[in-house]
């Protein structure tokens, strides 16, 4: 049974790089017609989705995020990273991650716990 | 403000049955299949519904969901107190190179 596990510093200072790793164990990354995506929610407020990449390194990314998000793959340490720049306080959410199904790119299972990253200076 | 429109707040009384709706346009729901994920108080979402209304195995068939046109609707029936969560709705949307949108989500209060 694949699990994912979200890992990365929980603070950020405002303008920095917040970057994190999801770990897939359970099962191979490359393994299936699988993308792998992350998505966020701030406090009190709704999901977002962040991007998506497959195992080949192909990427889409949320327009109002593009400018700023590069999501990559390691294939060979079966994990995958988000990095989101130039932070500010309304990037402070708990950052999820989380394997998509191909041909149905909103069904999102499973899911990692997730991990809460604040904005702070 | 998110792309697919979900009331804010429902509410039932144990074994009612309540419905949540999700409203998108031709881009979103309209062309593509709804999904539905249901997060407790401090878990991370959990899918409920996949393709518009098949479940993952483990969800009760009291819980069910369905589309029609460019909206999408969750039923829960025989409503339990374990039902109380935030329930969102997802789909791809064909805008700008193609991206996921969710709801905002509905809050379910069993009274």
């Amino acid at each position: 049974q694949v699990q994912l596990q979200e890992s990365g510093p929980g603070l950020v200072k405002p303008s920095q790089t917040l970057s994190l790793t999801c770990t897939v164990s359970g099962g191979s990354i490359s393994g299936g017609s699988f993308y792998w995506t992350w998505i966020r929610q701030p406090a009190g407020k709704g999901l977002e989705w962040i991007g998506r990449i497959y195992p080949s390194g192909s990427t889409i990314y949320n327009p109002s995020l593009k400018s700023r998000v590069t999501i990559s793959v390691d294939t060979s340490k079966n994990q995958f990273y988000l990095k989101l720049s130039s932070v500010t306080a309304a990037d402070t959410a708990v950052y999820y991650c989380a394997r998509v199904h191909s041909g149905s790119y909103a069904m999102f299972e499973p899911w990692g716990p997730g991990t809460l990253v604040t904005v702070s200076s | 403000q998110s792309v697919l429109t979900q009331p804010p707040s429902a509410s039932g009384t144990p074994g009612q049955r309540v419905t949540i709706s999700c409203s998108g346009s031709s881009s979103n729901i309209g062309s593509h299949a709804v999904n539905w994920y249901q997060r407790l108080p401090g878990t991370a979402p959990k899918l409920l519904i996949f393709r518009n209304d098949q479940r993952p195995s483990g969800v009760p068939d009291r819980i069910s969901g369905s589309k029609s046109g460019t909206s999408a609707s969750l039923a829960i029936s025989g409503l339990q107190s374990e039902d109380e969560a935030d329930y969102y709705c997802a789909a791809w949307d064909d805008s700008l190179n193609g991206h996921v949108v969710f709801g905002g989500g509905t809050k379910l209060t069993v009274l």
